[in-house]
Parts: C-alpha cells; structure tokens; sequence
C-alpha cells in the first residue's frame, strides 16, 4: 500500500490554465505538507496543514491555494499557471505539528509543466 | 534567518570509497536534524533524525553525526546502490519551519 500518493504524476498544460494536484495519505498523520522543487532540486516547503487547519504558509503567490477536506487530503489548486511554476511539487505528512516524531514521508511527487 | 547548506554539490566515488557529506546550520533554536535520500524520478525517504549535540546514528553502510553547527553524513565502503542525492533539513525550534538544504548528488562507480 502506498503511503503518500499523489495525483497526478505529470502535469502539462499552457500558460493561464487552472489545475489541481491531489494528495492522499493512509499513514494516519495529522500534518500534511505541499513542497515544491525546482530544477536546482532545491526543495521548499510551500504549505502545511494540521488537522485540516493551516498552519504554515510560506510566502507563496496567491494563485495557489490549498485545501484540506479531512486529515488524509490536501489538495492544490493553482490558478492561471505561469512557466515559472513548472517544478515538482511534491506532498509530505507526519505524525503531528510540533510532536516528537517528526519525520516527514513523501509522495512520488507531480512533474508540472508549463508552456 | 535560518539557513542550511550541505557540501560537496556532488561527490563521486569508487566502490568501497569511503568519505562524508556535510550539512551545517543555522537556526535560531535545533528542534532536529534529518537526512533523506532522494533517488532520481522519487520523493526524499527517510533516513535519520538527530536531536542533540553528540547524538549518532547508524543504519548499514551509513552514519550520521551531530554538533551544535553541523552535521555528517559518514559512507562507509559505499556500494553503487547508494548512489542518490543525500537531503539534510533542519526543523526549527521557534518557528517549527523545516528547511532543507540543496542536496548532495552522490555517484558510486563500481
């Protein structure tokens, strides 16, 4: 059983689009992460919720916008896509915010590219 | 402002080449250090998480140690399989933000 997934794996679309990108975990965590990783592979936390509450938020374009239905969910949504945000986006979730286990587990990761 | 820097930028080695990877820190207060391994198309995995000055820890071909502005990431006798970019981070104290550093891309040759 896969314990981060995402979906989906690649993503292409055009410049201005609208798209979303779903996470789903089954480890029972209470925290959830969006990172992004850029072609230098330099990763960088965009995002994190607790309890479907946010409780990180770097300092992103407003364009993305994340959503947390429940515990095991954190979606993406970003609106008019620009080349700039063509990376890897990648969806993390741990035990809990602030808790003792605090290691990260990461999905595969989803390739966007925009033209 | 915290930041974490990890060197070489990329390593090579020969089979059974042992060396180590360095990661140093600064952050206003450690709440860990953690090391992941990235291999090429995936996301990082787990490797070690480190809390204070002295702490080890170790797992097959791997070590990792801590002091209060850095961390290492000994291989020892490194098999090809080991080959895969080497992810530290650090967590925060104050802030509970976890940064990571750039990666260091480690190239085993048989």
């Amino acid at each position: 059983d896969t314990a981060v997934s995402q979906t989906p794996k690649y993503l292409v679309t055009q410049m201005g689009n609208d798209k979303s990108i779903k996470c789903e975990q089954n480890l029972g965590h209470d925290t959830m992460y969006w990172y992004k990783q850029d072609s230098k592979k330099f990763l960088k936390i965009m995002f994190s919720y607790n309890n479907k509450e946010l409780i990180i938020n770097e300092t992103v374009p407003n364009r993305f916008s994340p959503k947390s239905p429940d515990k095991a969910h954190l979606n993406l949504h970003i609106n008019s896509l620009e080349l700039g945000d063509s990376a890897v986006y990648f969806c993390a979730s741990s035990q809990q915010f602030g808790g003792a286990e605090e290691t990260q587990y990461f999905g595969p990761g989803t390739r966007l590219l925009v033209l | 402002e915290d930041q974490v820097t990890q060197s070489p930028e990329a390593l090579r080695l020969q089979e059974g080449e042992s060396s180590s990877l360095n990661c140093s820190y600064t952050v206003s207060g450690l709440r860990g250090l953690f090391w992941y391994r990235q291999d090429p198309g995936k996301g990082p995995e787990f490797l070690f998480t480190l809390y204070s000055a002295g702490e080890e820890k170790e797992k097959e071909r791997l070590k990792a140690t801590l002091t209060k502005k850095e961390s290492f990431l000994h291989i020892t006798a490194p098999k090809p399989e080991d080959s895969a970019t080497y992810l530290c981070a650090v967590r925060d104290s104050g802030t509970y933000k976890y940064i990571f550093g750039t990666g260091t891309r480690l190239k085993v040759l048989a």
